[in-house]
């Protein structure tokens, strides 16, 4: 089976740095996925890790354990424009999603 | 502009009747994969195609079906809609089998509203 959980929400402010999570299991994992979705648009590819280690990205960066089916999503200097859902999804055939994290960039 | 055409963008219906939506992937990609996305809800895997054969299923109802043509482009049908089948329903690409290394592609989506 798969199973994967983020948080459902989260707020912060302009300027500051925010760390999403995202457990899975999955079977035949192959790299876990984050996607940014803004409301009634379509997912956006933000960064993909298959090995464990953070990957960097500008403003975003991305981790991933795969022992402890850990991978989390930070924000840096967070914008207004960054207010959307992210996504985390597990590789493979399916490509499965999380139900996503909306997250809320204050002034 | 992700390269991934899906027509119509929206879709008003009668529950019962049947619709059929389409989606051109991008240009080289051989996968095609389908989801739906109900108000306030995750993204639902419905099924995937790879260079016209059948690859994944996720929990698509019978009364969904799906087919890739030799063209590459694919179409999802939906038959006896009921007001729960109301969602964005959307398509993806990418050039591989399965998600090697590389992103899906997504389309901006059909909005069916069946009343």
């Amino acid at each position: 089976g798969q199973n994967i959980d983020q948080p459902t929400e989260m707020t912060a402010t302009e300027g500051a740095i925010v760390q999403i999570n995202c457990t899975y299991q999955t079977s035949g994992f192959n790299g876990l996925f984050w996607y940014q979705q803004h409301a009634g648009e379509a997912p956006t590819f933000l960064s993909y890790n298959v090995l464990d280690g953070l990957e960097e990205k500008g403003r975003f960066s991305s981790f991933l354990s795969r022992s402890k089916g850990y991978s989390y999503l930070l924000l840096k200097e967070l914008q207004m424009k960054d207010s959307a859902s992210y996504l985390c999804a597990s590789g493979g055939y399916k490509l499965i999603f999380g139900t996503g994290t909306r997250l809320q960039v204050f002034p | 502009d992700s390269g991934v055409t899906q027509t119509p963008k929206h879709l008003i219906t009668a529950t019962g009747q049947r619709v059929t939506l389409r989606c051109s992937p991008r240009s080289g990609d051989l996968s095609v994969y389908w989801y739906q996305q109900s108000l306030d809800q995750g993204l639902q895997f419905l099924i995937q195609y790879y260079n016209g054969e059948e690859r994944a299923k996720g929990n698509i109802l019978e009364r969904f079906s799906a087919q890739q043509f030799p063209d590459l482009h694919s179409e999802l049908n939906l038959s006896s809609l009921e007001l729960g089948d109301s969602a964005l329903y959307f398509c993806a690409s990418s050039p591989m089998e399965g998600q090697e290394n590389t992103e899906a592609f997504f389309g901006q989506g059909t909005r069916l509203t069946v009343v």
